[in-house]
């Protein structure tokens, strides 16, 4: 059931900025890393993904910087909307894009107009 | 492409009764495909993994009588709750994918047992 006094870490911006969501994944095995967004009542939205023989990758608004160093993903937005509003959870597989993903404890972007 | 559809999107349930819900792959054919349970403010957390033609293969801690796993198709799979009781309310989503593409995921089932 759900754990007493649980609560997603969030982050705050204001409309327009730049926000930048951190992870940190647990099996150095991995090879493969997705970060997804999720709005309320729905199911996770892809957003972008990486391969582990990668360091960064680009799309539209968004890149993801991956340290193998220190197992650590990161997701930056561009000019932050407040539709960009939801939680954010980075998730790990190895072996192959469709293996069963492992996910991150998830981050509330807050989107202040 | 890839889009996953379940089930019903909310269920309500007594306690002690079983509840099935459906994950299909609309436009794309899965012999594999992995069942998420996710508590309010909480990640995602892997059930099972469901393999078409062939058992689930479940998670640690995850008991395979009370959730039962069919994937009897390329494009269908069901999980049963079994006996259900309040602490199985949760938000149960399904997910799959075509090769070497990233997973996509359903819309998830609201579970609620009273």
């Amino acid at each position: 059931g759900e754990s007493v006094g649980l609560h997603l870490p969030t982050l705050s911006v204001q409309e327009g900025d730049n926000s930048i969501i951190n992870c940190a994944y647990s099996n150095s095995a991995s090879d493969y890393f997705i970060w997804y967004k999720q709005e309320s009542g729905k199911g996770p939205q892809f957003i972008i993904d990486i391969r582990s023989n990668m360091d960064k990758r680009q799309g539209q608004r968004v890149t993801v910087l991956l340290n193998k160093t220190v197992k650590h993903l990161s997701l930056q937005i561009a000019a932050t909307q407040p539709g960009d509003s939801a939680v954010y959870f980075c998730a790990e597989t190895y072996g192959g894009a469709t293996n069963k993903l492992i996910f991150g404890t998830g981050t509330l972007l807050a989107v202040q107009p | 492409g890839a889009v996953v559809s379940q089930h019903p999107s909310r269920v309500i349930c007594k306690s002690g009764t079983s509840v099935k819900i459906e994950c299909r792959s609309l436009d794309f054919q899965a012999t594999t495909m992995f069942w998420y349970r996710q508590f309010p403010k909480q990640s995602l957390m892997l059930m099972a993994t469901s393999n078409e033609g062939s058992k689930a293969t479940y998670e640690q801690g995850v008991e395979k009588d009370k959730f039962l796993i069919n994937h009897a198709s390329l494009t269908l799979s069901t999980l049963t709750v079994t006996s259900a009781h309040p602490e199985d309310s949760s938000f149960y989503i399904c997910s799959a994918g075509v090769s070497n593409s990233p997973l996509h995921f359903g819309n998830g089932t609201r579970l609620t047992v009273t």
